[in-house]
């Protein structure tokens, strides 16, 4: 399967951990965007990369949340001290250049409990 | 004001109905648009993307007015397999991340 793949696809948490999810784009793609989804709502923008590079990133990211991409390829988002309102489908996306369509992962849903 | 707009609906309409979602942006430098369908706990799929000269796939037409600020979906001869939420996307400016929708819920029923 060459789509982008994320990992893990559920994860249910104490609230006060961290968190860490992965996400591998397509493979030529350079630019790799990740987004937060609630129940009922569309994606909301989170940030993204071009290649390394983190090019921009939401207000609604706070200093809780970190996001990296160190090689171009893979992206990790990190969550710290996790809090109920963090439960969302987490989902990342890649795409080929700027402008063009994204390509989504199946999201990993996280649960605070 | 958000960047993209959309009536979240739902929409209910009998097979073989003509349906159609608008969808306004806010940002007059926006370049890119494009029309998500989501399933029901799964992630967007790209659905078709939205030129100046608008363009059709099969049943689907999709149309960009640039002076008004709007994109529009018409599905014909509607399927009960199109039963989905259409999320409308734009992207914030030239080159930049994409904004999308809320989401239109269609439901077609037999």
């Amino acid at each position: 399967d060459t789509g982008v793949s994320q990992d893990p696809r559920h994860k249910i948490t104490k609230r006060g951990q961290n968190v860490t999810f992965r996400c591998d784009p397509i493979s030529e793609h350079n630019r790799l965007y990740w987004y937060r989804q609630t129940l009922g709502q569309g994606p909301e923008f989170l940030t993204y990369f071009q290649n390394e590079a983190q090019l921009e990133k939401s207000r609604l990211l706070s200093d809780r949340f970190s996001a990296e991409r160190p090689k171009g390829s893979f992206s990790t988002l990190e969550i710290q001290r996790t809090e109920q309102g963090d439960s969302a489908m987490y989902l990342c996306a890649s795409s080929l250049a700027k402008d063009t369509e994204a390509f989504f992962g199946q999201g990993t849903r996280l649960t605070v409990v | 004001r958000k960047e993209v707009e959309q009536d979240p609906g739902p929409f209910n309409v009998p097979e073989g109905a003509t349906v159609a979602f608008n969808c306004t942006y806010s940002n007059s430098a926006s370049q890119s648009f494009f029309w998500y369908r989501q399933d029901c706990r799964k992630e967007p799929k790209l659905l078709m993307s939205v030129y100046s000269s608008g363009n059709e796939d099969g049943r689907f037409t999709a149309q960009l007015n640039r002076a008004s600020q709007y994109i529009s979906l018409l599905i014909r001869d509607s399927k009960l397999s199109d039963s989905a939420t259409y999320l409308c996307v734009v992207n914030k400016e030239p080159g930049n991340q994409f904004y999308f929708g809320t989401g239109t819920s269609l439901t077609v029923i037999p």
